[in-house]
């Protein structure tokens, strides 16, 4: 089993439209958690980090539940430039940090 | 450019060539990380370097595969005898942050290795 696990999709959806992805981890004692949105034939870049209580940044909301291990990312009024490939990362620490990747979750907004 | 940098950008060897990568991460930053990238995957962890130290390199393939950052800025990953699965993206990326202080990655651009 992967340590961190997406749905690769892709998501196909009209513009405006809200879209939810999850990503469930493997490892309970992951300490942090971030978005990465990675365009296609381009370099991974921070979306946002996501925080136990919840987080919201404009029209994306990300939420963490350590219980069921699983990480989740709202999209609401989605814009074309929304496009892209949305990879979940989970940390862990071994003897310094090791940012593990999940496979991405492809997501296609239509005009 | 205050980015990471990597070089070359596209390679293309022979198999069983040698090839070497080069990362210059940005000014400053303590953490540098490798990672490969294959086509439709998410990046798969290669090693990690917290200075010129290689604290975590668990994650590189075999032992055809070999990273080292001398004195703690540049680090080059070298494959040798190079084979058709090798053929990936290699992204690295920089973190300011030093153990147990999880910073945003900066990635390069990669460097895109195909194997004929």
């Amino acid at each position: 089993r992967k340590e961190v696990e997406q749905d690769p999709g892709p998501f196909n959806v009209p513009e405006g439209a809200t879209v939810a992805f999850n990503c469930t981890y493997s490892n309970s004692a992951s300490q942090s958690f971030f978005w990465y949105r990675q365009d296609c034939r381009k370099e991974p870049k921070l979306l946002m980090s996501v925080y136990s209580s919840g987080n919201e940044d404009g029209r994306f909301t990300a939420q963490l539940n350590r219980a069921s291990q699983y990480i989740s990312l709202l999209i609401r009024d989605s814009k074309l430039s929304d496009s892209a490939t949305y990879l979940c990362v989970v940390t862990q620490f071994n003897y310094g940090q090791n940012f593990v990747f999940g496979p991405g979750t492809r997501l296609s907004v239509l005009p | 450019g205050a980015g990471v940098s990597q070089s070359p950008r596209y390679k293309v060897a022979k198999r069983g060539q040698d090839v070497a990568l080069r990362c210059d991460p940005i000014s400053g930053h303590v953490s540098l990380f490798w990672y490969q990238q294959a086509l439709g995957q998410g990046p798969e962890f290669l090693t990690y370097f917290q200075n010129e130290a290689q604290l975590d390199k668990s994650g590189l393939p075999s032992d055809r595969f070999f990273a080292e950052r001398p004195e703690g800025s540049v680090s080059t990953l070298k494959i040798q005898r190079t084979q058709q699965e090798d053929s990936a993206v290699y992204l690295c990326a920089s973190s300011p942050g030093g153990p147990g202080i999880p910073g945003e990655l900066f990635f390069g651009e990669g460097s895109r290795l195909t194997v004929l």
